[in-house]
């Protein structure tokens, strides 16, 4: 079955260097979510997209955006890059007419910023 | 304190053990409650998805919530190397996540000896 596919798998930026992250739902899922992962830390929100429309904004920091485009693909753009944003990205997406199921996870983005 | 406790582990028993993974949480709105079972560097994979109260059984793993008391737990029969990974609860007031996304625990790091 067709999975989230997130790219790249990883990256290695600078600080105050930019960043785009994408993700692919899996079809016919209407809703992408973005989520990010410290070492040893629990996934946190950062925003949601519903229809290409934000739905939901969590703890993004104003340096980050992110859209949902006509093939339902999001990305997550990163500016000014800090030593702090080095985290798994995780991306999931999930279906309006099968939320009673949980979303399904992406297998990230390792982001190094160095 | 935070919204979501779980015992980060590392939980070690021996294959073939029936292991118990537990959260509790203080956040009455919760109504959806999930698992995911995240290996190193992957993405989370959902195991199991429960709405309000209740068991669930899927295989080898069943899902209990008990809303009265704040707690939920994942139990694992005829546990095998494999399950080795780290366990995170996850839980929401809306399908979804709404504004607040996902609330995840810290995850449980399980060990299961061959």
């Amino acid at each position: 079955a067709a999975g989230v596919i997130q790219s790249p798998r990883h990256l290695i930026k600078e600080k105050r260097e930019t960043a785009t992250l994408k993700c692919y739902p899996i079809p016919r899922h209407d809703t992408v979510y973005w989520y990010q992962q410290g070492p040893g830390q629990d996934p946190q929100f950062l925003i949601s997209f519903y229809e290409k429309m934000q739905s939901d904004k969590g703890s993004i920091p104003d340096r980050f955006s992110a859209q949902q485009f006509s093939d339902y693909h999001s990305e997550l753009n990163m500016s000014s890059l800090e030593l702090g944003d080095s985290a798994l990205y995780f991306c999931a997406s999930s279906s309006s007419w099968d939320r009673n199921y949980g979303y399904t996870f992406g297998s990230g983005t390792r982001l190094t910023v160095v | 304190q935070k919204e979501v406790e779980q015992d980060p582990g590392p939980l070690s028993v021996p294959e073939g053990a029936i292991v118990s993974l537990n959260c509790t949480y203080s956040n009455s709105a919760f109504q959806y409650f999930m698992w995911y079972r995240q290996y190193s560097r992957k993405g989370p994979e959902l195991l199991m998805y429960t709405y309000s109260s209740g068991n669930k059984e899927d295989g080898r793993f069943t899902a209990q919530v008990d809303k009265s008391s704040k707690y939920i737990s994942l139990f694992i029969r005829d546990s095998q190397p494999s399950d080795s990974a780290t366990y995170l609860c996850a839980m929401s007031a809306l399908p979804g996540g709404g504004a607040d996304g996902l609330t995840f625990g810290k995850g449980t790091h399980l060990i299961i000896q061959p």
